[in-house]
């Protein structure tokens, strides 16, 4: 089945700790985004990347780094730098082309413990 | 719409009756525009999208209406039912640079 798979769906860490979050698709989208959700809030953009070795940051990148050396795989990293990293985190992934929805992962949920 | 760390609001419908979400957008060339729900815990699942050449489009159970002159679309559910208890978004896009944009979010509460 075509889709975007998210893993770990929870994750805890270590104050001080680095953590990455794995995205993988299947649906060979060009295009691939990071999101993070706190409680009862809407969707902020970390970062995207519009093609394979190329990325930009989106309105919260502080505190997180990615990578895109696959088409498929869009690795999210939460550093220490990171102050406020509990949030529950989305993938997703689109053609990029004009008028035509993303999709979305199940979501990671990040503690710090 | 435009994505904001501002509370969700609530909307609250009695089992049987019909829903309307409401979201505002904010950029007069956005095109195309797209509906999300999001259940407890889970990512948001695609439900209807509509171009802006349209005013309207049906689905199943769902409408969404688009008002250009006004920046405003709205998702109104038939017969809502208690698996239509969810978080609801609408987004534009994407862009020239690939992104989406979300509205804020709406919780639909189902009241037995």
């Amino acid at each position: 089945d075509g889709g975007i798979t998210q893993s770990p769906k929870y994750l805890f860490r270590k104050e001080g700790q680095n953590v990455t979050l794995s995205c993988e698709q299947n649906l060979n989208h060009d295009a691939m985004y990071w999101y993070r959700q706190d409680p009862g809030q809407g969707l902020r953009l970390i970062y995207y990347s519009q093609i394979v070795n190329d990325f930009q940051k989106g309105d919260i990148a502080e505190g997180y780094s990615v990578s895109r050396e696959k088409k498929e795989s869009f690795p999210l990293t939460v550093t220490s730098a990171q102050k406020n990293p509990t949030a529950f985190y989305l993938c997703a992934s689109s053609s990029g082309n004009r008028g035509t929805e993303a999709f979305f992962g199940q979501g990671t949920r990040l503690t710090v413990v | 719409g435009e994505s904001v760390g501002l509370h969700l609001p609530t909307l609250s419908v009695q089992e049987g009756d019909n829903s309307i979400i409401n979201c505002a957008y904010s950029n007069s060339a956005s095109d195309y525009f797209i509906w999300y729900k999001q259940e407890s815990g889970k990512g948001p699942q695609f439900i209807i999208d509509i171009r802006s050449n349209m005013d309207k489009r049906q689905g199943q159970r769902v409408t969404v209406l688009l008002n250009k002159t006004v920046k405003h679309l709205s998702l109104q559910i038939a017969a809502t039912q208690p698996g239509d208890s969810a978080v609801y978004f609408c987004a534009d896009g994407p862009t020239g640079t690939y992104k989406y944009i979300f509205g804020t979010g709406t919780r639909l509460k189902v009241l037995a």
